[in-house]
C-alpha cells in the first residue's frame, strides 16, 4: 500500500499571501489529521477530518482552515501568511474514527518571507 | 487537558550501548500512548503503541516501551543502539475519541561511534 503523500514538499511564500497544502491518505483511511511542527512550539495539532467532517480542532487562529473530500483527500489552507507560519506541516491518516494508529506523510516545508 | 513531557532534550549514547528515553504523560482516563521517530527532513514513523493489555510493548527496530500507570510513564528502551538510531524521538498521547495526538517536545539522540 502506498503511504501518505503530501504535495508540494516545499513552498516559499511571502507575508500576506495564502497557501493550500494537499494530503492524500493511505487507501481506505478515512481520518486525516494535520499538525504543525516548529522548533519553538514543537508538534501541534491543527485539526482532524473524518468522512468530510471536522471532528477536532486545535488552538490555531481562523486563518488556518481545512477540508476533506469524498475520496478522503484533504487540503489545508492558510490565509494572510505571517512569518511565524513557517513550519513543517505534517498530515497523518488512520482508518478508524476512534483512537487509532496514525501514519504520517513526509510533510510540506513552508517558508514565509 | 492532556500533556506529555520528555525531560531530556538531547541524549548522546555510544554505539552498542543501551538507550532509555523518558516520557511522562498527564491524562484523565486510560491513555493511548505512542512513540514516533523522525529522521532529519522526514515525517514521523511509528515505533510502537500502547492501548491496553501487556504493559511491556515491543516495537520495530528492536525498541520496546513499558507503561507504568503508577508513574504516568511510558519510557522507550533499546538494548544496543546502532548509528542509524540517531534521530529525534517523540512520545505522544491520544484521546479516546478521535485521532488528536498531543506530543512531547522530543528527545534528540546522537550516537557516537
Amino acid at each position: 500500500k502506498a503511504g501518505v503523500t503530501q504535495t508540494p514538499r516545499y513552498l516559499i511564500k511571502t507575508r500576506g499571501q495564502q497557501v493550500t497544502l494537499s494530503c492524500s491518505p493511505i487507501s481506505g483511511h478515512r481520518s486525516v489529521s494535520w499538525y504543525q511542527q516548529t522548533p519553538g512550539q514543537g508538534l501541534q495539532f491543527l485539526f482532524e477530518y473524518f468522512s468530510e467532517t471536522q471532528r477536532n480542532k486545535g488552538n490555531f487562529p481562523g486563518r488556518f482552515s481545512g477540508r476533506q473530500f469524498s475520496n478522503s483527500r484533504s487540503e489545508m489552507n492558510v490565509s494572510t501568511l505571517e512569518l511565524g507560519d513557517s513550519a513543517l506541516y505534517l498530515c497523518a491518516s488512520s482508518s478508524r474514527d476512534s483512537t487509532d494508529t496514525q501514519y504520517f506523510g513526509p510533510g510540506t516545508r513552508l517558508t514565509v518571507l | 487537558a492532556q500533556s506529555v513531557t520528555q525531560p531530556d532534550i538531547h541524549i548522546t549514547v555510544s554505539e552498542g550501548a543501551s538507550l532509555e528515553l523518558r516520557c511522562n504523560y498527564s491524562y484523565g482516563a486510560t491513555p493511548y500512548l505512542f512513540w514516533y521517530v523522525q529522521s532529519p527532513g522526514q515525517g514521523l514513523q511509528l515505533l510502537l503503541k500502547y492501548f491496553s493489555g501487556d504493559t511491556l510493548v515491543q516495537g520495530i527496530k528492536g525498541f520496546e516501551a513499558e507503561f507504568k500507570r503508577s508513574q504516568s510513564s511510558f519510557n522507550l528502551r533499546k538494548p544496543s543502539v546502532h548509528w542509524s538510531d540517531a534521530a529525534e524521538y517523540f512520545c505522544a498521547v491520544g484521546q479516546a475519541a478521535g485521532n488528536k495526538l498531543t506530543f512531547g517536545g522530543g528527545t534528540r539522540v546522537l550516537v557516537k561511534p
